[in-house]
């Protein structure tokens, strides 16, 4: 079952923050994010590993909540570079596991 | 930067037809995946490799689909007789066994159109 990603889209001004949530109904091993700009590949933003933590990227942080199964990711002083459509793939166990990825967010930043 | 490469960018192929996607992954990574993505939608997956052979597939991966490490480089995707619902942009990806963290790195895609 695919994870659920909300919201489906945002539109912020530059310099605004946004949050892009995905859960999942299944007990997760890794959580991975994504972005992905119109005709190109996704390009990997960073992984959140099974035991609730947090780690950031510059202004693009992101959390895992084991409890609730849930994942944030958090865009903060967005820029016109961080549009495109962000998508979650989670995986049940390690090891070269499969990516199932969520329906995406597309998130456009305007000046 | 180490990366996955795919060709070609963009196969045209009419139905019926046999099309062989090409994807050289990242030297060092041992797992292999080819993921699809129908316009406008998610990115499905279709099927991992690991240690010349396949470790998991989808539903998606029927019998018209292989895939082949035919040397120490390339990973091929084979579809033997294209569908009009076979069109899409298909990701070749790769990760580390060794790393924890799993991080698959995706090639820039090939998008097949089926006439």
């Amino acid at each position: 079952q695919q994870p659920v990603q909300s919201p489906q889209a945002v539109i912020l001004r530059e310099g605004e923050d946004a949050v892009i949530n995905c859960s999942s109904s299944k007990a997760l091993y890794s959580v991975h994010w994504y972005r992905q700009k119109h005709g190109e590949a996704p390009v990997f933003l960073m992984i959140l590993l099974k035991g609730g933590e947090q780690k950031g990227h510059e202004k693009i942080s992101a959390s895992f909540n084991e409890k609730k199964q849930q994942s944030s990711l958090y865009l903060t002083a967005s820029q016109l570079s961080y549009s495109g459509t962000y998508f979650c793939g989670t995986a049940l166990t390690g090891g070269g596991n499969k990516l199932t990825f969520g329906t995406g967010t597309q998130l456009k930043v305007e000046l | 930067e180490p990366e996955v490469t795919q060709t070609p960018s963009h196969q045209v192929t009419q139905m019926g037809q046999e099309v062989i996607l090409r994807c050289v992954p990242i030297s060092n990574h041992l797992y292999f995946y080819w993921y699809r993505q129908i316009l406008g939608q998610k990115v499905e997956f279709l099927v991992s490799f690991y240690n010349n052979e396949i470790s998991e597939k989808s539903e998606i991966f029927d019998d018209q689909f292989s895939v082949e490490r035919p040397d120490g480089s390339n990973f091929t995707l084979k579809i033997r007789s294209t569908k009009l619902e076979d069109s899409a942009m298909y990701f070749c990806a790769s990760s580390e066994e060794q790393s924890r963290r799993d991080t698959q790195y995706f090639g820039p895609g090939t998008r097949l159109t089926v006439l």
